[in-house]
């Protein structure tokens, strides 16, 4: 079993629509919570960092931690076809470690 | 501000050749992370480097190697290439003792195939 688990979709959406997707995770060690934004043949972008549990809103975009359901999701509202990109989940111990990342799942947003 | 940079942005290589990937840093970082990602996947971490030294180190054989310089850049080595190390691989530059040393910002990548 991943550490991690995250469903690679793809997904597909029309512009406007909310967003939502999660990840799973074995590791109760995990405090630092990421979401990325890919875009193809580019590296990954930070869109979300969060510490602990709870919610954490910038703009569009709605991150929430549930530490004890392991669970992560990314909420994303009136999306616009420049979202259509693969969004992976990251982890960390914190410390400096090394970040743990699901598959990435890709959206597609249609117009 | 640059952001992280990474050259070259692609490579063709042929099983069994060495490979030398390059790093420089977002300005202000002092930590280097390299991960590799296969086609469909999350990336992979493969080290860490701080203060010159290899402070971390993932699931990955020791023909993966690498360096830091003075100057924070990095290079990462790959011997005895194998088809298996087709992939993009990821530079990640971050500032140790930050409140946000988790927070990791990534280069393009650099994509290498082997044949």
């Amino acid at each position: 079993q991943k550490e991690v688990e995250q469903d690679p979709g793809p997904l597909s959406v029309p512009e406007g629509a909310i967003v939502s997707l999660n990840c799973t995770y074995s590791n109760s060690a995990f405090q630092y919570f990421m979401w990325y934004r890919q875009y193809s043949r580019k590296g990954p972008e930070l869109l979300m960092y969060t510490y602990s549990s709870g919610n954490k809103e910038d703009g569009r975009f709605t991150a929430q931690v549930d530490k004890s359901s392991k669970y992560i999701s990314l909420f994303i509202r009136d999306s616009q076809p420049s979202d259509s990109a693969t969004y992976l989940c990251a982890m960390s111990t914190g410390g400096g470690n090394k970040l743990t990342f699901g598959t990435g799942t890709q959206l597609k947003v249609e117009l | 501000d640059a952001g992280v940079t990474q050259s070259p942005t692609h490579l063709i290589k042929t099983r069994g050749q060495q490979v030398t990937l390059r790093c420089s840093p977002k300005s202000g970082h002092d930590t280097v992370s390299w991960y590799q990602q296969a086609l469909g996947q999350g990336p992979q971490f493969i080290f860490q480097y701080y203060e010159e030294e290899e402070r971390q180190r993932g699931n990955f054989p020791d023909r993966f190697s690498g360096h830091q310089f003075p100057n924070y850049s990095s290079e990462l080595n790959v011997n005895a290439l194998l088809l298996g190390d087709s992939a993009l691989y990821l530079c990640a530059s971050s500032r140790q003792g930050s409140s946000t040393n988790e927070k990791l910002f990534f280069g393009s990548g650099t994509q290498l195939s082997v044949l």
